[in-house]
């Protein structure tokens, strides 16, 4: 079946270490988005990549690094200089980056900064 | 800045009630709509959505959402709500003449039904 896998569900961290949240796409699409959701902020985009080396930050990108090296594969990395970061990060993808069509998205990754 | 507000942050209905939740946009020139739900414990899902052409749109579910251009709003509806619409529902936007591919959410809105 197609569709986005995020690994893992959950995830903890300790304050000042990076951590990588993986999501993969067998969809082909060619764009791909990172979306942080926080109870009564919704869902805010973080970065987001029209194609294969190339993204562009979101709304809230500080402290948060992407590489999108392979058209299935759009890794992000919560660095220590997120200062909030324990939140729910769901990835999503869209087809040929097209404007006109929905979004898929993954189950989300719930990280949790101890 | 570009946005979207959804400003029934949480409503509570019982069933049979009628639903409407409230989505308006900051984007002037062509915009393409979406209306998606989260059920609790699953993937957000497209609901419908809107690109052109009749303004009122149909979705999965009975549910429907009507673009008013003019108001700079697409309200989702349904005649009457069931225990199982209980989720949390999210307008979005993309605005071709301000970012091709950027989609943007609304806060979200809660919705809780009673029996």
């Amino acid at each position: 079946d197609g569709g986005i896998t995020q690994s893992p569900k959950y995830l903890f961290r300790k304050e000042g270490q990076n951590v990588t949240l993986s999501c993969e796409q067998n969809l082909n699409h060619d764009a791909m988005y990172w979306y942080r959701q926080d109870p009564g902020q919704g869902l805010r985009l973080i970065y987001y990549s029209q194609i294969v080396n190339d993204f562009q930050k979101g709304d809230i990108a500080e402290g948060y690094s992407v590489s999108r090296e392979k058209k299935e594969s759009f890794p992000l990395t919560v660095t220590s200089a997120q200062k909030n970061p324990t939140a729910f990060y769901l990835c999503a993808s869209t087809d040929n980056g097209r404007t006109n069509t929905e979004a898929f998205f993954g189950q989300g990754t719930r990280l949790t900064v101890v | 800045a570009q946005s979207v507000s959804q400003h029934n942050h949480h409503v509570i209905l019982s069933e049979a009630a009628s639903l409407e939740l409230g989505c308006n946009y900051s984007y002037g020139g062509t915009v393409n709509l979406f209306w998606y739900v989260q059920y609790p414990g699953q993937h957000l899902q497209l609901l419908l959505k809107y690109f052109s052409g009749d303004p009122l749109v149909k979705g999965i579910k009975g549910f429907e959402a009507e673009f008013i251009k003019s108001k700079f709003s697409f309200n989702l509806r349904k005649p009457s709500v069931q225990w199982s619409d209980t989720a949390e529902y999210f307008c979005a936007v993309t605005a071709p003449l301000y970012n091709t591919d950027k989609l943007i959410f609304g806060t979200g809105t809660r919705l809780q039904v009673f029996p």
